[in-house]
């Protein structure tokens, strides 16, 4: 069962473009819906995060759009830079059973920014 | 602080050998993940610590140990190597349930031959 699915699978943008990345979920107990950004050869690092009390959050060029309803959160990148040119994932967040909290990956966006 | 740190790098196993994959964290968090990373894919939990102590099954636990006897330390065990187990290993820690972003290490890149 993929609980995860982002879209798309690679993504092209002219520098100064705006890059858009989706994310579907299954899980209605998902309470945290973060952004990760991961350059090669380095593991992933946060980007953005929201909690499902909003519907959008803006961290200077990177802001998250959240729709509860429709259990989709999507990443924005505007004027892209080719030093954005890495892989995305989104992971939303649950508790686990252990108490800790579960990060469910989706497969990853490869976003190469072009001069 | 250095955040999470993983050793060895690199490695290359036989199968049926076993290793331990060592991950250290200097920023006193309470919990620690390992995930896998195969490639086009997302990462995958195969185990994680509240504490030291305590440690429980993530998605994918098969073929796997861990221990925390420390705040700091969680070590992952391979303890008969299988092709299946070639991958990227991550560990990550966080400092609570309510404060959400997890820190991740460097990777530890494992072939199984």
């Amino acid at each position: 069962q993929q609980q995860v699915k982002q879209s798309p699978q690679s993504l092209i943008v002219q520098k100064g473009g705006i890059s858009i990345i989706n994310c579907a979920y299954e899980n209605t107990a998902f309470d945290y819906f973060p952004w990760y950004q991961q350059f090669p050869g380095k593991g992933p690092a946060l980007l953005i995060a929201i909690r499902p009390d909003v519907s959008e959050k803006k961290e200077g060029r990177f802001t998250i759009s959240f729709n509860k309803s429709a259990k989709q959160f999507s990443l924005h990148i505007m004027d892209s830079q080719p030093g954005d040119s890495a892989t995305y994932f989104c992971a939303p967040g649950g508790i686990l059973t252990g108490g800790g909290n579960k990060l469910t990956f989706g497969t990853g966006t490869q976003l190469k920014v072009e001069l | 602080n250095a955040g999470v740190t993983q050793t060895p790098k690199f490695r290359i196993l036989k199968i049926g050998q076993s290793m331990t994959l060592q991950c250290t964290q200097d920023m006193n968090h309470n919990y620690m993940y390992w995930y896998r990373q195969d490639p086009g894919m997302g990462l995958k939990l195969i185990y994680y610590s509240v504490g030291a102590g305590i440690t429980d099954k993530g998605e994918v636990p098969n073929g796997y140990n861990v221990s925390r006897s420390t705040t700091e330390d969680f070590p992952l065990r391979l303890e008969l190597a299988a092709p299946s187990q070639t991958s990227v290993y991550f560990c990550a820690s966080s400092y609570s349930r309510t404060v959400n972003e997890q820190f991740f290490g460097p990777g530890t890149r494992l072939t199984v031959l």
